[in-house]
């Protein structure tokens, strides 16, 4: 069955630093890898996402890496804030466009002062 | 733009009873996806609608069926209700063709008693 197993279950990290969630896929065939925070009552929304041609993707705070050979991706949270509190899940497809999105089980981030 | 909404918000059913979710695309989207997310686990694949038919379905049985609306708007049916069919059911849309990735709702919060 194709799986995405993402870790750690949860995470506190101290306002400012840096919140990392790795994820781990065993689908070769998945080609992209979109990233989603969801707040409580809410749906998942999308943070950021790469396809495996590239190895780190950088969107002001938020950034993924890529290990296309350990089939390896995670996201960096730096200078975490407070705000960044949510559950974060990593998430694969065989391809963009395609909506059957393999989820992770989320990662709950606390971000304390 | 309301972006995707789903009705209703909360529901509670009993054993062997049959359900009706509803959900409405975002604005422009003619594609709409149906996800379950069980209490403490990422959201899982139930089918997608394009076209007024079921294009990919996951690993749910025919219990859950659905239906798409010549407006695009959708709804997910589950018969023959089980405690374990108590979840977030999630809608999510996207524009087919387009270069955004799909957007998902607030959920339906189903408890099956």
């Amino acid at each position: 069955q194709q799986q995405v197993k993402q870790s750690p279950q949860s995470l506190i990290v101290q306002k400012g630093g840096i919140s990392i969630i790795n994820c781990a896929y065993e689908n070769t065939a998945f080609d992209y890898f979109p990233w989603y925070q969801q707040f409580p009552g809410k749906g998942p929304a999308l943070l950021i996402a790469i396809r495996p041609d590239v190895s780190e993707k950088k969107e002001g705070r938020f950034t993924i890496s890529f290990n296309k050979s350990a089939k390896q991706f995670s996201l960096h949270i730096m200078d975490s804030q407070p705000g960044d509190s949510a559950t974060y899940f990593c998430a694969a497809s065989i391809s963009f466009g395609n909506e059957k999105l393999t989820f992770g089980t989320g990662t709950r981030l606390t971000i304390i002062p | 733009d309301a972006g995707v909404t789903q009705s209703p918000t909360h529901l509670i059913k009993t054993r062997g009873q049959q359900v009706t979710l509803r959900c409405s695309p975002k604005s422009g989207h003619d594609t709409v996806s149906w996800y379950q997310q069980a209490l403490g686990q990422g959201p899982q694949f139930i089918f997608q609608y394009y076209e007024e038919e079921e294009r990919q379905r996951g690993n749910f049985p025919d219990r859950f069926s659905g239906h798409q609306f010549p407006n695009y708007s959708s709804e997910l049916n589950v018969n023959a209700l089980l405690l374990g069919d108590s979840a977030l059911y999630l809608c999510a849309s996207r524009a087919s063709g387009g270069l955004e990735t799909q957007y998902f709702g607030p959920g339906t919060r189903l408890l099956v008693l």
